[in-house]
C-alpha cells in the first residue's frame, strides 16, 4: 500500500486564489511527522511546513498551511493568496517514528502546481 | 537555516565510466545522510541511509556494489555510481539530518546532481 498518495498530478490556480493540494497518509505509527515540500524546476526541495502527530493545531507558515485530520489521515496543504512564483512541484512526505526508528522521508508522488495571471 | 551542498550539480559521462558525487553539510554535523534519486516527472526514492563511520543500509532493489557510498566524517557523504549505464541517468538529491533538531524538521536538502550518462 502506498504510505503517502497525492491524487492530484495537476492542478491550476488563478493568481491570489486559494489552492488545496491534497495529501493522504498510510502509518501505524503513533509518532510521526509529516512534511510538504515545493520543487520548482531547478530542482531544488524547499521545505515549507511540518506537522507532528501529536500537535494538536494545524501548523501555520506564512501563506501556507496545514489542514491536519488525524482521524482521516489526511494533511492537505493551502496555500493562500497564490503568486506566479508558487508554480512548482509539490510533495507530501512523511517520517515515520519511534518503532521503525527510521528517519527517511517518504514521498507522494507530487502535485504539480500551476498559477495563471 | 543549515545548508547542504552537492557537487557537482550537473555531471555527462560515457557508460562504464564511475561518477562521484559529494554531500556535504556546512554548517552542521550530520551523523546520518540520506540519498535519494528522482527519475524525470517521479517522485524521490531513498536508495540508502547513510550514517558516520558505518556502512549503509540499502534499500530493496538498490544495488550496493553499483552504488557506493561513503560517510567519512560528520559533515561529507559521497555516493559512487560504478560502471554508469544510461538508465543510470537520474536526479540525484542527498539529505542531512541534524540530530539536535530531532523531532522537527531535522533534514535539510542539497540542491542535486543531475547525472547524464551517455
Amino acid at each position: 500500500a502506498q504510505k503517502i498518495t497525492q491524487t492530484q498530478p495537476g492542478m491550476f490556480v488563478q493568481e491570489k486564489e486559494a489552492v488545496t493540494l491534497d495529501c493522504t497518509y498510510d502509518t501505524s505509527d503513533q509518532s510521526y511527522g509529516l512534511f510538504w515540500y515545493k520543487q520548482p524546476s531547478s530542482g531544488e526541495m524547499i521545505f515549507l511546513i511540518y506537522q507532528g502527530s501529536y500537535d494538536e493545531q494545524n501548523a501555520t507558515e506564512g501563506r501556507y498551511s496545514l489542514n491536519f485530520q488525524k482521524a482521516r489521515k489526511s494533511a492537505n496543504l493551502v496555500i493562500s493568496a497564490s503568486q506566479l512564483g508558487d508554480s512548482a512541484m509539490y510533495f507530501c512526505a512523511m517520517r515515520e517514528g519511534l518503532r521503525t526508528g527510521r528517519r527517511a522521508l517518504t514521498f507522494g508522488s507530487g502535485t504539480r502546481l500551476q498559477v495563471q495571471p | 537555516g543549515a545548508v547542504v551542498s552537492q557537487h557537482p550539480s550537473r555531471v555527462i559521462c560515457k557508460s562504464g565510466t564511475s561518477v562521484k558525487i559529494e554531500c556535504r553539510s556546512l554548517d552542521f554535523q550530520a551523523t546520518t545522510m540520506f540519498w535519494y534519486r528522482q527519475f524525470p516527472k517521479q517522485s524521490l526514492m531513498l536508495m540508502a541511509t547513510s550514517n558516520e563511520g558505518s556502512k549503509a543500509t540499502y534499500e530493496q532493489g538498490v544495488e550496493k556494489d553499483k552504488f557506493l557510498i561513503n560517510h567519512a566524517s560528520l559533515t561529507l557523504s559521497t555516493l559512487t555510481v560504478t560502471s554508469a549505464h544510461p538508465e543510470d541517468s537520474s536526479f540525484y538529491i542527498c539529505s542531512a539530518r541534524d540530530g539536535r533538531l530531532a523531532g522537527i524538521n531535522e533534514q535539510f536538502f542539497g540542491p542535486g546532481t543531475r547525472l547524464t550518462v551517455l
